[in-house]
């Protein structure tokens, strides 16, 4: 069974720093990429960034370039995404998905549970 | 950077009634690499259609996608209580991928 498990809740301040993970089960994590998808609070989806495990080739949203780091280790078929100094504005939801073809841009067809980021003086 | 445009914002209908969501992208998603996704409250969006008509594994029949190019919609034949939720679309065919804000469906 294809699982991805994501690290729980976070609440921090402004300008600390911010790693969480998704962990991949149940298929080759090397060969699918992972995908990083934010939702604020009442708002919509977007997309963030994208990663390839197995080379760990990155491709990130222009509004996102420069905010955030994702990385993947595949060793522990984790993904990760990182803020070195987190903003109130950092606050929402954050899910890692996975494409439905593995080594090819696809459709997302499995989801993780969400990390809750809430960032607060 | 492909900008996608959902409209309406709200529909509001009642069960059995037919919901045709539309999502107009600013260039052409050249190879229908367009995707529909069921958000609810407290859940992971669902894949519901790929490829703007296939539909994804589980999902009912009442759910179908069409269109091409810049134009594609999706449909909701027979709308049942447990439809009500925010419905998106996203193109993966240019990097970034993107989404479009979003459809509200509110069952009366």
């Amino acid at each position: 069974e294809v699982q991805l498990v994501q690290s729980g809740a976070e609440v921090k301040k402004p300008g600390e720093s911010l790693k969480i993970s998704c962990k991949g089960s149940g298929y080759s994590f090397t060969t699918y990429w992972i995908g990083w998808v934010r939702q604020m609070p009442g708002k919509g989806l977007q997309w963030m960034g994208i990663i390839y495990p197995g080379d760990s080739d990155t491709k990130y949203s222009p509004s996102f370039r420069g905010q955030v780091t994702i990385s993947a280790d595949k060793s522990i078929s984790t993904a990760y995404l990182q803020w070195s100094s987190l903003k109130a504005s950092d606050t929402a939801m954050y899910y890692c998905a996975r494409p439905q073809s593995s080594g090819s841009f696809d459709a997302f067809d499995f989801w993780g549970q969400g990390t809750m980021v809430t960032v607060s003086s | 950077e492909i900008v996608l445009t959902q409209s309406p914002g709200t529909l509001s209908l009642s069960p059995g009634e037919r919901a045709t969501l539309s999502c107009r992208a600013s260039q052409s998603v050249s190879r229908r690499y367009l995707a529909w996704y069921q958000k609810k409250p407290g859940q992971a969006p669902r894949l519901l259609i790929y490829g703007a008509s296939s539909r994804a594994t589980g999902i009912p029949d009442r759910f179908s996608g069409s269109g091409s190019g810049t134009d594609f919609t999706l449909t909701i034949s027979r709308l049942e209580p447990e439809d009500s939720a925010v419905y998106s679309c996203q193109q993966y065919d240019n990097s970034p991928w993107t989404f479009g804000q979003g459809t509200k469906v509110e069952i009366k």
